[in-house]
């Protein structure tokens, strides 16, 4: 079964660090694009970071240069570090996987992208 | 830009029709895709690409696209249809990606 699990989430204090796993099974963190997205309580969903099946990593704004995505393809399991947290990274964080196709239309290749699986999500508070 | 804009409440009759829409520069480029997220759930991906259906998505839900705008439709509204819809895409650096603010959709 395709599945994703997440995990390491809690109260943590601000500018502290925490680490998020996120445990694949049925298929290969490193032969896919995963991304983190997180979701503030209340309210929509926010990307936080991918990273590519050959290893490039990207970053939203709010999050660049404080937060690192990685991945150990040994234990099929992506991470999220999170340093220097704010109370505006409280969320619930959400790992999920990338897929992609592709198309042709009146002679034109097209591609197209989307998250088609994703885990239960794991809390993160920072708080005093 | 990098935003997508979504209506952020949509309200339809029970067994009608209801189209939710996503605006943004970078829909130009790429394909929108849909998740639907119910209280205390995660997303599930409903449309993705020119009009694809997940396995198990009812065939009432349906997406178009015309230039710098996305729609999904959902034909037939149902009660369990009531949830927030978030339409995702990437933007012009074609790496970042970026989700709509989201439309909650109630069906009365």
């Amino acid at each position: 079964e395709v599945q994703l699990v997440e995990s390491g989430g809690g109260l943590i204090q601000p500018g502290g660090s925490l680490r998020l796993s996120c445990a694949a099974s049925g298929f290969a963190v490193s032969s896919n694009y995963m991304n983190w997205v997180r979701q503030t309580p209340g309210k929509g969903l926010e990307w936080v970071s991918v990273m590519y099946s050959g290893g490039s990593t990207f970053y939203a704004d709010s999050v660049k240069g404080r937060f690192t995505i990685s991945r150990d393809n040994s234990k099929n399991t992506l991470y999220l570090q999170m340093n220097s947290l704010r109370a505006e990274d409280t969320a619930v964080y959400y790992c999920a996987r990338e897929s992609y196709g592709s198309g042709t239309s009146l002679g034109t290749n097209y591609y197209y992208y989307y998250m088609d699986v994703w885990g239960k999500g794991t809390t993160v508070t920072v708080s005093s | 830009s990098s935003e997508l804009t979504q209506d952020p409440v949509v309200s339809v009759a029970l067994g009608q029709t209801v189209r939710i829409t996503c605006q943004g520069d970078s829909l130009r480029s790429y394909y929108a895709s849909w998740y639907q997220q119910k209280p205390g759930q995660a997303p599930v991906l409903v449309i993705y690409g020119r009009n694809i259906r997940p396995s198990g998505i009812p065939d009432r839900f349906s997406g178009s696209s015309s230039g710098n705008t996305a729609s999904l439709a959902i034909t037939g509204a149902q009660a369990e249809d009531e949830a927030d819809y978030y339409c995702n895409s990437r933007d012009s650096s074609g790496n970042h990606r970026v989700f709509g603010g989201g439309t909650r959709l109630t069906v009365l």
